[in-house]
């Protein structure tokens, strides 16, 4: 079964660091570009950064651009998103998501469960 | 930056109904645009790709169609299961979410 699973969300003081990781199973993980997306309570979906399969191509959203990482692991099969200096409106749950790509096509078809994480003093 | 904007962000049918979500693109996007759906506690779910393809196990009941900067969502016969959130998301440059669209059963 294909799956991505979320860790390493919690409560965390503004200024603090987090670091997120995404354990993926059930397919070729080194093969694909995987991205995180998060959503704020009661808000939409924030697309927040994108890592190519072998880690060639890194983009951010401007709003985490400076403060977080991405990153990944392939002979774990893991993806990461070091967060650094959080802030409240960083509070979201933060979901995994792979990407399908092919040709002109592209869209995140399999997503983890989220985990969550909240910046509060 | 590229910006999405959906309309309505909400809206109520009752069963039977076709319902019409659209999403405006501000700059040309061809048809790098997908479509999701989000239920309550729930990951979105890919049910549109490319502005105009089902992807596979989707009912057939839902379609988008578009071009350029203008797309539009349909639900031909809305059902009781529909009820969460729309969400288009284009990725012609990064990639950008709309803000949503909550459907709900009158």
């Amino acid at each position: 079964e294909v799956q991505l699973v979320e860790s390493g969300g919690g409560l965390v003081k503004p200024g603090g660091s987090l670091r997120l990781s995404c354990a993926a199973s059930g397919f070729t993980f080194s093969s694909y570009s995987m991205n995180w997306v998060r959503q704020a309570p009661g808000k939409g979906l924030e697309w927040v950064s994108s890592i190519s399969s072998s880690s060639s191509y890194i983009y951010y959203a401007d709003s985490v651009k400076g403060r977080f990482t991405i990153s990944r692991d392939n002979a774990k099969n893991s993806l990461y998103l070091q967060m650094n200096s959080l802030r409240a409106e960083d509070t979201a749950v933060y979901y995994c998501a792979r990407d399908w790509r092919i040709q002109h096509i592209d869209y995140m078809d399999v997503w983890g469960k989220g985990t969550t994480v909240t910046v509060s003093s | 930056d590229i910006q999405m904007t959906q309309s309505p962000s909400s809206l109520s049918a009752s069963v039977g109904d076709r319902v019409t979500i659209t999403c405006q693109a501000s700059q040309d996007i061809s048809n790098y645009l997908n479509w999701y759906q989000q239920k309550p506690g729930k990951a979105p779910k890919l049910l549109i790709y490319d502005a105009s393809n089902l992807e596979t196990g989707v009912p057939s009941r839902f379609s988008g169609s578009g071009s350029g900067t203008d797309f539009t969502f349909t639900i031909s016969s809305l059902q009781p299961e529909d009820i969460a959130t729309y969400y288009c998301q284009q990725y012609d440059n990064l990639r950008t979410f709309g803000q949503g669209t909550k459907v709900e059963i009158k």
